[in-house]
């Protein structure tokens, strides 16, 4: 069965570079979540859209935006990087059900 | 406001042994969904189960058991005959409302080492 697809798998940034990170949910699944999970932590809910509108809202930075497009993949774009930033991203996708997460895109910064 | 409490940062148990696992909720919501999630050293995280607030029926799936109890606000998570494939870090969840997938407050995990 089709997983949830995230690209790049890994990343690599300097301090106040920007990235930007794909969500490309299961087929006919209308919901993107993003998951930040940092060095030994629990994943912390960043954002999510149905049906291509935002329709809750985490802990994300003001430099952090997203959004779902027609074909329902989603991008995560972050921009003047920061240390901190270094994580795990996860998207998850959902059709009415539970989450499936996607493998993570892990985001170092230096 | 919602939280997830594993108050065992840590265990470790040797190989054929059994382990609880423990979550502690707080919602006020009538109606959210419990999830168990597990994250191996790979870093995926792996869905096992998912329980509605209106159904504290136990649940059993091969070696893995959840007991669901509303009246002490936990939902605990039993491995059988732990094996060192089991060793991962495993996460309890919870999403409120009604919606079966709105987004996930999670606990702090617990890092379960099996050892051979």
């Amino acid at each position: 069965a089709a997983g949830v697809i995230q690209s790049p798998r890994h990343l690599i940034k300097e301090k106040r570079e920007t990235a930007t990170l794909k969500c490309y949910p299961i087929p006919r699944h209308d919901t993107v979540y993003w998951y930040q999970q940092g060095p030994g932590q629990d994943p912390q809910f960043l954002i999510s859209f149905y049906e291509k509108m935002q329709s809750d809202k985490g802990s994300i930075p003001d430099r952090f935006s997203a959004q779902q497009f027609s074909d329902y993949h989603s991008e995560l774009n972050m921009s003047s990087l920061e240390l901190g930033d270094s994580a795990l991203y996860f998207c998850a996708s959902a059709g009415g059900g539970e989450q499936f997460f996607g493998p993570g895109t892990r985001l170092t910064v230096l | 406001a919602q939280k997830v409490t594993q108050a065992q940062t840590e265990i470790s148990v040797v190989e054929k042994e059994d382990v609880t696992l423990d979550c502690v909720y707080e919602t006020r919501d009538t109606t959210y969904y419990l999830f168990w999630y597990k994250q191996p050293p790979s870093g995926e995280l792996v869905f096992l189960i998912r329980r509605n607030s209106f159904d504290e029926q136990n649940e059993i799936s091969g070696r893995y058991s959840w007991n669901f109890q509303k009246s002490t606000s936990s939902f605990n998570f039993t491995i059988t005959a732990s094996q060192v494939v089991d060793s991962a870090v495993y996460f309890c969840a919870l999403s409120e409302g009604d919606g079966e997938a709105n987004n996930l407050f999670f606990g702090t995990g617990t890092r379960l080492t099996v050892i051979p």
